[in-house]
C-alpha cells in the first residue's frame, strides 16, 4: 500500500534560518504529491503541489521537487518567519481514488 | 479559489447524544468528499469517502453505523455521530474533490469541526 514518511519533530528554528522538512514516499504507480500546511485550531491548507516527477512546487518562498530516483519530495524554505509556524503535512494522492495518504506531520516553531 | 466549509466549527454534547457535522462546497461540485478525523498532535486518518447518491465506502476499523455519513447533492456532505462518547471526542476534518480539476485529483479542506463530548 502507499505510505508517507516524514522527518519527525518538533523542529524548532530562529528566524531567517533555513528550513528542510524531509519526506519519502511509497506507492504504486505515479501519484500526486503534495504538501500541507496546517495553523493553529485551523483545516489543513495546500501549500504546494507536484504532479511528476522533477517537478517543483514553490509558494510563499517554499519549494519541493518530486524525485522518483529517490522517492522523496523533500520540503524547504531559505529564510523562515515566525509566521510560519505550524504543522507541515506532506501526502500523495492515488490517481485512482484520490484518497489522501498523509505522513504523520512535523510541527516547526520559529522564534523571533 | 474553492472553498469548503464546515459546520458547526465548535460543538459540546453530553454523552448519549448525536451530533451532525455539515460538509459544503461553495464554489465547486463535488461528487467525492472525504472525511478525516485527527487526535492531538497526530496526523490525519481518513474515515471514508462520502460519494454523491450512493453509500459511503468507509476504511477498515470505522464503524458505519456509528459515523453515518449522507451526501445527498453534489455540494453538501453530512457526518452524523451517533450516540456520542467522550472517546468520540476530536477534530474531524473534511475536504472535497473538485469535479472540474483533472490530474492532480486536488482536494480542498474544510477548516475542521471539534467535537467535545462530556
Amino acid at each position: 500500500g502507499n505510505s508517507v514518511t516524514q522527518m519527525e519533530g518538533p523542529v524548532t528554528l530562529s528566524e531567517e534560518a533555513f528550513l528542510t522538512i524531509n519526506c519519502t514516499y511509497t506507492a504504486t504507480g505515479y501519484p500526486s504529491l503534495f504538501w500541507y500546511v496546517q495553523y493553529p485550531g485551523e483545516g489543513l491548507q495546500l501549500l504546494l503541489k507536484a504532479t511528476k516527477a522533477d517537478d517543483k512546487g514553490s509558494n510563499k518562498g517554499f519549494e519541493a521537487t518530486y524525485r522518483k530516483e529517490t522517492t522523496s519530495f523533500h520540503l524547504e524554505k531559505g529564510s523562515v518567519q515566525v509566521s510560519d509556524s505550524a504543522v507541515y503535512f506532506c501526502a500523495l494522492s492515488d490517481r485512482v481514488d484520490s484518497r489522501l495518504t498523509f505522513g504523520e506531520g512535523t510541527q516547526l516553531t520559529v522564534n523571533p | 479559489g474553492a472553498v469548503v466549509s464546515q459546520h458547526p466549527s465548535r460543538v459540546i454534547c453530553k454523552s448519549g447524544t448525536s451530533v451532525k457535522i455539515e460538509c459544503r462546497s461553495l464554489d465547486f461540485q463535488a461528487t467525492t468528499m472525504f472525511w478525516y478525523r485527527q487526535f492531538p498532535k497526530k496526523s490525519l486518518m481518513l474515515m471514508a469517502t462520502s460519494n454523491e447518491g450512493s453509500k459511503a465506502t468507509y476504511e477498515q476499523g470505522v464503524e458505519k453505523d456509528k459515523f453515518l455519513i449522507n451526501h445527498a447533492s453534489l455540494t453538501l456532505s453530512t457526518l452524523t455521530v451517533t450516540s456520542a462518547h467522550p472517546e468520540d471526542s476530536s477534530f474531524y476534518i473534511c475536504s472535497a474533490r473538485d469535479d472540474g480539476t483533472s490530474v492532480y485529483n486536488e482536494q480542498f479542506f474544510g477548516p475542521g469541526t471539534r467535537l467535545t463530548v462530556l
